[in-house]
């Protein structure tokens, strides 16, 4: 099946942990995007790229880091500099101008 | 940056009733997509708007986009509680995609 897929679901964090949240495409697409989903703000963007090993910062950067080594990947590190870290994270790929999102990983503070 | 105002943020509808949300931007836009996210689940494409004044419609939802280009609507006939979830707009510039509160909706059987 095509599509983009993200791992793990649920994730759990301690103080001080990094945490890395993986999103896989098999889509082909070129452009792939971090949003954050906090209740009643919508999506926030984090990171995207356009092309592998080239990425930019969005509204929200401060806290996360990603790379894009391949282009079927875009991994988004959540450090221990996100003192709020506590959302529902989505990853997309875009082409023919929409976006097309994985199942999303719920991310939360211990 | 660019802002992207939705209302309202949740409605409450009895089965049959219409529903309608609205999407302003701050700044012109070059399209306007509309997204539904199902409890759970995650933004999936309903529709891209382009032209100044355009109107589209989809069995009983209808999406305008404003002569401005500054805002735009979805209008839902005669809801059904498949249409429970939360709508978003997102505003189109370039690579980026400003996406709106979202309004949740719930339709009561």
């Amino acid at each position: 099946d095509g599509g983009i897929t993200q791992s793990p679901k649920y994730l759990f964090r301690k103080e001080g942990q990094n945490v890395t949240l993986s999103c896989e495409q098999n889509l082909n697409h070129d452009a792939m995007y971090w949003y954050r989903q906090d209740p009643g703000q919508g999506l926030r963007l984090i990171y995207y790229s356009q092309i592998v090993n080239d990425f930019q910062k969005g509204d929200i950067a401060e806290g996360y880091s990603v790379s894009r080594e391949k282009k079927e990947s875009f991994p988004l590190t959540v450090t221990s500099a996100q003192k709020n870290p506590t959302a529902f994270y989505l990853c997309a790929s875009r082409f023919g101008g929409q976006l097309f999102f994985g199942s999303g990983t719920q991310l939360s503070v211990l | 940056g660019q802002q992207v105002m939705q209302i309202p943020q949740y409605q409450h509808v009895q089965e049959g009733e219409d529903f309608t949300t609205y999407c302003n931007s701050s700044t012109t836009l070059s399209n306007i997509q509309w997204y539904k996210q199902r409890p759970g689940g995650h933004p999936v494409f309903l529709i891209q708007l382009v032209k100044s004044g355009e109107v589209k419609k989809q069995k009983r939802l209808t999406f305008q986009f404003g002569e401005a280009k500054k805002n735009s609507s979805l209008h839902i006939t005669a809801t059904q509680t498949t249409d429970v979830g939360t709508y978003f707009c997102a505003g189109v510039d370039g690579n980026q995609f400003y996406f709106g509160t979202g309004t949740s909706l719930t339709v009561i059987p």
